[in-house]
């Protein structure tokens, strides 16, 4: 396993339901990250946080927001969703500094589908 | 615009081949070349990286070959094996700035017995 959790491995959810993805990592890293990853797409970075504070939003849809209450844990708040969200949602995590920013672990993801 | 091209989008190679997949960039600020390996109901791992100060990278049968001046990366995995299927992602780091990790579109390698 590669020290990044995340839950649930899928989700099944309507069009107007809430629900939330959670990721945590146990290897001490301070950056976290959100993906997004559908077929034939270049992984798609959602959000980035450093230090517990966000420093990207990649022109993301106002319907995702993320949530992270400290450096371990990280959530994907979903809400009115649409079926092209559907997608598997990645979350990844890193040291943050300099050269090794490019050495990011990620979790096994959680399948989505929006009905 | 896609900041890292990839190819082939897939590749099916006899076990014991070579498998070449190809990667090339634009941006030279461009400052690390990771390349990552995903198995199916996995998250990618990474595989192996190089700086753009060397031309070739080997660990174990996985090289990365570096043309630094045709802006072109390129993974060969050599003697391939039924156990290297998987979809690996090429992609390019800055030291800054957030967005720090741009990948390519994803190879699905098959290596048949």
């Amino acid at each position: 396993e590669t020290g990044v959790t995340q839950t649930p491995r899928h989700l099944v959810m309507g069009m107007t339901n809430k629900k939330s993805l959670k990721c945590e990592q146990h290897l001490g890293h301070n950056a976290m990250y959100w993906y997004k990853q559908s077929a034939k797409k270049p992984l798609e970075l959602m959000f980035v946080y450093n230090f517990k504070e966000q420093t990207e939003n990649n022109s993301v849809p106002s319907r995702f927001s993320p949530e992270c209450p400290n450096s371990s844990h990280l959530f994907l708040h979903l809400h009115t969703l649409q079926p092209e969200d559907s997608a598997l949602y990645l979350c990844a995590s890193s040291q943050d500094k300099g050269i090794w920013r490019y050495e990011q672990y990620f979790g096994p993801g959680t399948r989505l589908t929006v009905t | 615009q896609q900041q890292v091209k990839q190819s082939p989008q897939s590749l099916i190679v006899q076990k014991g081949g070579i498998s070449i997949i190809n990667c090339a960039y634009e941006n030279t600020a461009f400052d690390y070349f990771p390349w990552y390996q995903q198995f199916p109901g996995k998250g990618p791992a990474l595989l192996i990286a190089i700086r753009p100060d060397v031309s070739e990278k080997k660990e174990g049968r996985f090289t990365i070959s570096f043309n630094k001046s045709a802006k072109q990366f390129s993974l060969h995995i050599m003697d391939s094996q039924p156990g290297d299927s998987a979809t690996y992602f090429c992609a390019a780091s800055l030291q800054t700035g957030a967005n720090n990790l741009f990948f390519g579109t994803g190879t699905r390698l098959t290596v048949i017995p």
